[in-house]
Formats: structure tokens, sequence, C-alpha cells
């Protein structure tokens, strides 16, 4: 599976879009991108997948670049409860394991 | 829908004792669970593969003979920590995927917490 990159740690106001960035430059043609967060304590939550178009459902939106090298998480209008650490993870579709890296420290500000 | 369950949420136990985990999917069939181990301030790392009927697949490092896995069942995984240590403290996560054509997902219980005194 390719390796990501994320920043450690982000800070976003409350209310404001929140974009959370992740670098894949070594994706291959039929990986996917894959969104979990993981609030403290918790067990991780999904967000959303794409291949290379740009998907949104009701949490959020990805927007994956031309080259599939990046990708961006949006959430639109952040509120404390999406306080979390989030996973970009890189997988093939029917690839049953996720390898997850050290995610993002999102903290939103009141 | 996708809820996953865990059973206990936290345990504390004495050194040598077994620990069993249950992790429950209960609106849907789950073709595989996985089950996960976190200790503080680190990410999540893969313990072991499992799928219904058949012997789970255990990630290199973790000891097999130590943390038992049964899944007895397309809505029932256990992971059993037998003799367990103080350094088996964790947080202990199952998911559950759904295979199908359009979407290959899993989803995650809340976790169970287990200090190993």
């Amino acid at each position: 599976d390719a390796k990501t990159t994320q920043p450690p740690s982000m800070d976003c106001a409350e209310g404001r879009a929140a974009n959370l960035p992740c670098n894949h430059s070594t994706i291959s043609g039929n990986e996917y991108v894959y969104w979990y967060r993981q609030i403290h304590s918790q067990g991780p939550q999904y967000i959303i997948h794409g291949l290379k178009n740009n998907e949104t459902n009701e949490m959020a939106s990805l927007i994956i670049t031309e080259d599939r090298k990046s990708s961006t998480l949006i959430l639109p209008h952040a509120t404390l409860r999406d306080t979390a650490v989030y996973y970009c993870i890189i997988t093939y579709f029917g690839n049953e394991k996720l390898t997850f890296g050290t995610g993002t420290r999102l903290t939103i500000i009141p | 829908g996708a809820v996953v369950s865990q059973h206990p949420s936290w345990v504390i136990c004495k050194s040598g004792t077994s620990v069993k985990i249950e992790c429950r999917s209960l609106d849907f069939q789950a073709t595989t669970m996985f089950w996960y181990r976190q200790f503080p301030k680190q990410s999540l790392m893969l313990m072991a593969t499992s799928n219904e009927g058949s012997k789970a697949t255990y990630e290199q490092g973790v000891e097999k003979d130590k943390f038992l896995i049964n899944h007895a069942s397309l809505t029932l995984s256990t992971l059993t920590v037998t003799s367990a240590h103080p350094e088996d403290s964790s947080f202990y996560i199952c998911s559950a995927m759904i295979a199908s054509t359009s979407t290959d997902t899993q989803y995650f219980g809340p976790g169970t917490r287990l200090t190993v005194l």
C-alpha cells in the first residue's frame, strides 16, 4: 500500500471549513483513498473514500488531485465534535488491511 | 446502520488471568472481522484478521497462542487475551467489514480498554 504524509496537527475555528491535506505520491492506479477519524478513546469512524473523482457525503467532501498524488478532506462547517485524529489511508479495493499512520490531530477552536 | 459493538468497554484484571472481549456486528453480517491494538499516544496496529468459520490470520509479531480469536458466526468474533500481563494493557478495537461490489468499508467498534495489574 502507498504511504501517506499528513501534517501532525491543525487548528480550525468552529463554523469554518476544515481542510485536511494528505500526500500519497506513490499511489498506484487502482488504490483508493480512505479517510477515517478517531475521537479520543473511541474506535475509528469511517468518513469517506474515493478513487479519482471528487466525492461528497453527509459528513465531508474528498477532493483528489488529477494526478492522484494528493487529496484533501473538507469538513464544511466544523463543530467542536469534529475534534479528532484524522487518518488518510491508501489501500486497494478488496484489500482487507488498513494501515494507520500517525494522522492529523484536528482541534476545533470555539 | 453498520453498527459494531464491543463488550466489555473496559476491564481490569490481575496478571496471569485471561480476558475475553466480544465484537458484534449489530445490523449486518460481516464477512471479515479485524482486531487492532492501540497503545497510548500511538496509532492503531492490526493484530489479526478473522473470517467466519476459519482460523485467524495473525500479523507478524503477534502471538497466536496468547491472543486467541474465535469467529463463531457472521456477527460475532471474540478475542481472548490469555495469561495477561501488564504489558498487554492497551486499547483493543475490533472492526467488521461489509464486502460488496460497490464498497469495501470497515466499521469499527468503540474499543475495549484493558488494564492488567
